[in-house]
């Protein structure tokens, strides 16, 4: 099973600062196959990123992906109001499916 | 509009058991692999079980693997997951999910998710 470590838990910023959080993976993991989720209090996860960095449908593109082997990265350009919410990171080269324990990212 | 709905959640016993469905429309819903993924309260992701879009290949969990089964009526556009045994740590928000690309069974994003659905289990 390949694990994801995602830091740091819990990220402080300001809005229009720039976000760096980090999904670790516990072994090589092709970046095709890697995903970022944003979730929002009460909804459902919403697609982010995936293959590692091409963005989903209607992502503004203040978010990007990057990151091989077994580091990867989302950036957020400029933090908007609505993006201090929880962010996930996942894995869908091998079975189990895994995800990352979160990061959330809240108001300085 | 693409859009799945979950049905079925409630409170439960311990060792007793619920089937959950997820209504798709919108899309084709025979040409995608779809998935269910559950949340605990106040905790993270937790990947539950894979369907192809024709139902011949399935996996699962292993904290679900012998107790949960996926299922799917391409008929009727939905998906179910039959929960047996269950126990307090089976309770979560249950989602379904909808592969990104056509075809593809586990390895692909999710694109598409319901609004889940709230299982409980306890005495």
């Amino acid at each position: 099973e390949i694990v994801l470590t995602q830091s740091p838990g819990t990220l402080s910023l300001s809005p229009g600062e720039r976000a760096t959080l980090s999904c670790r993976a516990s072994q090589n993991l092709d970046s095709r196959y890697l995903a970022w989720y944003q979730q929002k209090p009460g909804q459902a996860p919403r697609l982010l990123i995936y293959g590692a960095s091409s963005r989903g449908t209607a992502i503004p593109d203040r978010f990007s992906g990057s990151g091989s082997g077994t580091d990867f990265t989302l950036t957020i350009s400029r933090l908007e109001p609505e993006d201090f919410v929880v962010y996930y990171c996942q894995q869908y080269g091998s079975t189990p499916l895994t995800f990352g324990g979160g990061t959330k990212v809240e108001i300085k | 509009q693409v859009h799945l709905v979950e049905s079925g959640g409630g409170v439960v016993q311990p060792g007793r058991s619920l089937r959950l469905s997820c209504a798709a429309s919108g899309f084709s819903f025979s040409n995608y692999g779809m998935h269910w993924v559950r949340q605990a309260p106040g905790k993270g992701l937790e990947w539950v079980a894979a369907i192809s879009n024709d139902g011949s290949r399935k996996d699962y969990a292993d904290s679900v693997k012998g107790r949960f089964t996926i299922s799917r009526d391409n008929s009727k556009n939905t998906q179910f997951l039959q929960m047996n045994s269950l126990r307090a740590d089976d309770t979560a928000v249950y989602y379904c999910a909808r592969v990104k690309s056509r075809g593809t069974f586990w390895a692909d994003a999710f694109d598409i998710w319901g609004q889940g659905t709230m299982v409980t289990v306890s005495s």
